[in-house]
């Protein structure tokens, strides 16, 4: 079983829906949460980390962490073309933690259909 | 510069050839980190440079994968004898703290 799990999609919304992506751990020492977007032929490039469980916003997306059930989400609001990428979580044990130690999920592909 | 680049952002070769890969890291990040994106799975990390030493290579798949870093700037990640299964998009990224990680566009490399 992976440290890191996360449905590789493709998931196909229309544009302005609420799009939810997620990712489950088996390691309960991750406290520091990232999610990444990569366009394609793209590096990933952070849109938004968090530390320990609730939630962060930033804008229309909304970062959710559920220590307990180890799951982490993102949401997107009003869903846009322009966010059609594959979307990757990561995790580590803390903030101080080196990003060698960085724990990716393979990625979920999002399409977003004018 | 403005963002990690990397070169060539294409790279094809015969199976036991040697390659190059380059990375030039943002200005002023210490850290430099290598890694491996294959079709389907995660990152991989590969090295970790601070500075010009590199204190975790804990990732590189065999000893035909090494790396340098000179001047605290430009690192080259060299594969030997290239093999069929190193074909993959190898990704570097940067930084200057354990929160934030600047990656660049990648290097796609494909082994026929």
């Amino acid at each position: 079983q992976k440290e890191v799990e996360q449905d590789p999609g493709p998931l196909s919304v229309p544009e302005g829906a609420i799009v939810s992506l997620n990712c489950t751990y088996s390691n309960s020492a991750f406290q520091y949460f990232m999610w990444y977007r990569q366009y394609s032929r793209k590096g990933p490039e952070l849109l938004m980390y968090t530390y320990s469980s609730g939630n962060k916003e930033d804008g229309r997306f909304t970062a959710q962490v559920d220590k307990s059930s180890k799951y982490i989400s993102l949401f997107i609001r009003d869903s846009q073309p322009s966010d059609s990428a594959t979307y990757l979580c990561a995790m580590k044990r803390s903030m101080n933690t080196g990003f060698q130690k960085l724990v990716f999920g393979t990625g979920t592909r999002l399409l977003v259909s004018p | 510069g403005a963002g990690v680049s990397q070169s060539p952002s294409n790279k094809v070769t015969e199976k036991g050839k040697d390659v190059e890969l380059r990375c030039d890291p943002i200005s002023g990040h210490t850290a430099l980190y290598w890694y491996r994106q294959s079709l389907g799975q995660g990152l991989e990390f590969l090295i970790y440079f601070q500075g010009n030493s590199a204190p975790d290579k804990s990732g590189l798949p065999s000893d035909r994968f090494s790396a340098e870093r000179t001047g605290g700037s430009v690192s080259t990640l060299t594969i030997q004898r290239t093999q069929q299964e190193d074909s993959a998009v190898y990704l570097c990224a940067s930084g200057t703290t354990n929160e934030k990680l600047f990656f660049g566009s990648g290097t796609q490399l494909s082994v026929l």
